[in-house]
């Protein structure tokens, strides 16, 4: 069993809906958690950090970590064209190199 | 500001050949990472350096190889290339010391063994 585990996709939707994108993991001393973006042919770019159980909100993107389940979330709300890209979570424990997810791949169909 | 800046962007080489990969990072940044991506494995970390020490060392065989110079530009090494080193060849850099503070990547270099 990989450490950080993501679903592929691809996961297709229509403009404006929101979109669900998860990770699980094994690992429970993994505190740090991150969510990037990766447009095709470019490199992957920080999206939203956090390091606490709970919900992080920044304009449409919510990211989402429950530690009890060794799960998080990253909400895309009115998703938009622009946001298709590839979505990898990334997480680690203090001192430690990031661990990624192998990425989801999200299409928004205008 | 200039961001990661990584040559060449692509490239084709021969299994049993060598290739030198070249990362600049962003000005003021001193840490840089290397990671490879392939759509198997995703992103799996090679090494990190700081002030021209590798600090960290992924899971990877002893092909391959990286250095960091007095500026923070640092290149990677693969020696006797084999078909499974096809990937993309991704840099990063943060501003302090390994571990700490937001990675910022470059555009990668996309490595195809034939």
């Amino acid at each position: 069993q990989k450490e950080v585990e993501q679903d592929p996709g691809p996961l297709s939707v229509p403009e404006g809906a929101i979109v669900s994108l998860n990770c699980t993991y094994s690992n429970s001393a993994f505190q740090y958690f991150m969510w990037y973006r990766q447009y095709s042919r470019k490199g992957p770019e920080l999206l939203m950090y956090t390091y606490s159980s709970g919900n992080k909100e920044d304009g449409r993107f919510t990211a989402q970590v429950d530690k009890s389940s060794k799960y998080i979330s990253l909400f895309i709300r009115d998703s938009q064209p622009s946001d298709s890209a590839t979505y990898l979570c990334a997480m680690s424990i203090p001192n430690t190199p990031l661990v990624f997810g192998k990425g989801t791949r999200l299409s928004v169909i205008a | 500001k200039a961001g990661v800046t990584q040559t060449p962007r692509y490239l084709i080489k021969t299994r049993g050949q060598q290739v030198t990969l070249s990362c600049s990072p962003i000005s003021g940044h001193r840490s840089v990472s290397w990671y490879q991506q392939t759509p198997g494995q995703g992103l799996q970390f090679l090494f990190e350096y700081f002030s021209e020490t590798q600090r960290n060392k992924g899971n990877f065989p002893g092909r391959f190889s990286g250095r960091q110079f007095s500026n923070s530009r640092s290149e990677m090494n693969v020696s006797t290339l084999e078909l499974g080193d096809s990937a993309l060849y991704l840099c990063a850099s943060r501003l302090g010391p390994p571990n700490t503070g937001e990675l910022f990547f470059g555009e990668g270099s996309r490595l195809t063994v034939l």
